[in-house]
């Protein structure tokens, strides 16, 4: 089936640590998306990229690292210069041609830091 | 620039009852709006769209929504809450211009109780 993938679901992390959540997608997108969830605060975006070997910054950037290397992964580095990970982190992709545009999530990666 | 305001952040609703969740948008330009659903630690899941066709649109799981520009909201009904609807609903405007960024924009999120 097509869709989007995250992996691993729960992870925890000692400080200092830098940890890659992986995302895949077999839908032919363009557009890939990470965002974070935390409590009682939505969704923010952390980076984004419309097409393969670029990305762009989102709102909360700092301490964050991706890639794009293939159009089906973009993984998320959390890097130690994080102050607080500890959070729910999901993972979007979408075709930016016309009429179309929504989002498709993966089931979110649960970061925890010990 | 745009935005997206879910005028409640909780909802609190008898099974059975009708289900209203409030969103206010603003876009420059001609905006796609999206209602999604998220169960506890779930990704999000896609109720309906708006995309500039039909105002009323139909989705899954009983729910519907109406664009109504003059207003700029895009409200989220159902006729009858089952408990399996208790989830946070986010409401998300897209501006699918390249110039704006392909820009996406999310709602702070509704939380809906359903109680027996």
């Amino acid at each position: 089936d097509g869709g989007i993938t995250q992996s691993p679901k729960y992870l925890f992390r000692k400080e200092g640590q830098n940890v890659t959540l992986s995302c895949e997608q077999n839908l032919n997108h363009d557009a890939m998306y990470w965002y974070r969830q935390d409590p009682g605060q939505g969704l923010r975006l952390i980076y984004y990229s419309q097409i393969v070997n670029d990305f762009q910054k989102g709102d909360i950037a700092e301490g964050y690292s991706v890639s794009r290397e293939k159009k089906e992964s973009f993984p998320l580095t959390v890097t130690s210069a994080q102050k607080n990970p500890t959070a729910f982190y999901l993972c979007a992709s979408r075709s930016l041609s016309p009429n179309t545009g929504e989002l498709f999530f993966g089931e979110g990666s649960r970061l925890t830091v010990l | 620039a745009q935005s997206v305001t879910q005028l409640d952040s909780h909802v609190s609703v008898s099974e059975g009852t009708p289900v209203l969740l409030r969103c206010n948008y603003s876009s420059s330009y001609s905006p796609s709006l999206f209602w999604y659903v998220q169960h506890p630690n779930k990704g999000l899941q896609l109720l309906l769209k708006y995309t500039s066709a039909a105002t009323l649109v139909k989705g899954i799981n009983g729910f519907e929504a109406e664009f109504k520009k003059s207003e700029t909201s895009f409200h989220l009904t159902k006729p009858s809450a089952h408990m399996s609807d208790a989830a946070e609903y986010f409401c998300v405007v897209s501006s699918m211009i390249k110039a704006a960024g392909n820009k996406l924009t999310f709602g702070g999120g509704t939380r809906v109780l359903v109680k027996p």
